[in-house]
């Protein structure tokens, strides 16, 4: 069973839209939710963070939106750029286990 | 400073050769990991190391083995590939607290053929 479904699959958007991805989980123990940003032949590296005691956190042009209750979290890229490219993926991780259960990825295209 | 070293960066192997992927790090990190990626599948975790001297089965570790050699290196080997283990494979390292994240290495890309 998938305990982080992510979503969408792939994503185009125009430069300087918003790009929204959403991911939701299963574990209520989960309390660290992370998001990696991958470039093509390389390997993920993280990009921003959130813990469950906040429901936003924004770090230039990238936020973290967070709902406890819904047990969802997403990442908007606002006044997406081509250089934001890459695949993006979330994560979710529990204090008992430092190790994260990741989502399956998203594909971002951002055209000129 | 280098952080997580992954070689070699591309291999082509015939089905039942065997062959070691090296990693280290140089961040004096306790934890290592070392995860498939699969188009579609996301990133799966095969093997980790908590600590030094320490190894554990993840996700899918039928079909590997892994050594901790010291606390820098950790390799995974695949004894007898299969095509079923194409794929990219990345090492990664992290401190034992959540917020420092995970640092991965470049990649292998791996073809069993």
């Amino acid at each position: 069973q998938q305990q982080v479904k992510q979503s969408p699959q792939s994503l185009i958007v125009q430069k300087g839209g918003i790009s929204i991805i959403n991911c939701a989980y299963e574990n209520t123990a989960f309390d660290y939710f992370p998001w990696y940003q991958q470039f093509p032949g390389k390997g993920p590296a993280l990009l921003i963070a959130i813990r469950p005691d906040v429901s936003e956190k924004k770090e230039g042009r990238f936020t973290i939106s967070f709902n406890k209750s819904a047990k969802q979290f997403s990442l908007h890229i606002m006044d997406s750029q081509p250089g934001d490219s890459a695949t993006y993926f979330c994560a979710a991780s529990s204090g008992g286990s430092y190790i994260p259960t990741f989502g399956r990825g998203t594909s971002l295209i951002v055209h000129p | 400073n280098a952080g997580v070293t992954q070689t070699p960066k591309f291999q082509v192997l015939k089905t039942g050769q065997s062959m070691t992927l090296q990693c280290a790090q140089d961040m004096n990190h306790n934890s290592m990991y070392w995860y498939r990626q699969d188009p579609g599948m996301g990133l799966r975790l095969i093997y980790y190391s908590a600590s030094e001297g320490t190894t554990d089965k993840g996700e899918v570790p039928n079909g590997y083995n892994v050594s901790r050699l010291n606390k820098r290196e950790f390799s995974l080997r695949l004894e007898s590939a299969a095509p079923s283990q194409t794929s990219v494979y990345f090492c990664a390292s992290s401190t034992r607290g959540q917020e420092y994240g995970y640092t991965f290495g470049s990649g292998t890309r791996l073809t069993v053929v």
